[in-house]
């Protein structure tokens, strides 16, 4: 059984420009979470899809969208690129209807 | 909305000695609660959960936790820490029917040799 696997591992940005970042779903698992966790704080939720479909958003601005693909994998887009979005940023998938989340390793996003 | 308290962000604690991680809860309704470990520039991993039945629950590793919903409390215990317990502990929290937890802060155990 495959884990949930995030891409890049780091990655280094500036001000204004925009980052894509990459999550592997755990395999038979349809759902997919994100999550950004600043240093020294725990995870806050961005949001979750579903089927391809948004199913639930937490209180990030619309410049945070994300996509999920056919085979359940996702992305994580950030506009517009602010110094207080460096952190890092976790992605955790789970079958729906499951309360138990499996988190991937996370991508650390740094904005200069 | 519920939201989760874990009353110490750094616990230091020698190695063999016992352990214990609070957290505090609120909620008006039902919840889950969880414990995660994440060590150091990784991901979290799964420890323990309640979702019902019996209040006391056996994780990985050694670790227990109780629930008390009188006291809106489920904290987590160890009997004897190692020193491969050092990590970030969070706790989380999901109102029933969610399945989207909301997350302490997190407590760091620091266990010395």
């Amino acid at each position: 059984e495959t884990g949930v696997t995030q891409s890049p591992t780091h990655l280094i940005k500036t001000r204004g420009q925009q980052v894509t970042l990459r999550c592997s779903s755990q395999s038979g698992h349809n759902t997919v979470s994100w999550y950004q966790q600043a240093l020294g704080q725990g995870p806050q939720f961005i949001f979750q899809y579903y089927r391809e479909e948004e199913n639930g958003r937490g209180n990030f601005p619309p410049r945070f969208s994300g996509l999920q693909f056919p085979n359940y994998s996702s992305e994580l887009n950030v506009n517009a690129l602010e110094l207080d979005d460096s952190a890092l940023y976790l992605c955790a998938s789970s079958s729906q209807g499951e309360d138990t989340q499996y988190f991937g390793p996370g991508t650390r996003l740094t904005v200069l | 909305a519920q939201s989760v308290t874990q009353l110490d962000s750094q616990v230091p604690v020698f190695e063999e000695a016992p352990v214990e991680l609070r957290c505090n809860y609120s909620s008006s309704v039902s919840v889950y609660l969880f414990w995660y470990v994440q060590y150091p520039n990784q991901g979290l991993q799964l420890l323990l959960k309640y979702l019902s039945g019996s209040t006391l629950v056996k994780g990985i590793n050694g670790f227990e936790a109780e629930f008390n919903k009188s006291q809106t409390s489920f904290h987590l215990r160890k009997p004897s820490v190692h020193i491969s317990d050092t990590a970030e502990y969070f706790c989380a929290v999901v109102k029933g029917g969610s399945y989207i937890p909301t997350f302490g802060r997190g407590t760091s155990l620091i266990v010395h040799p």
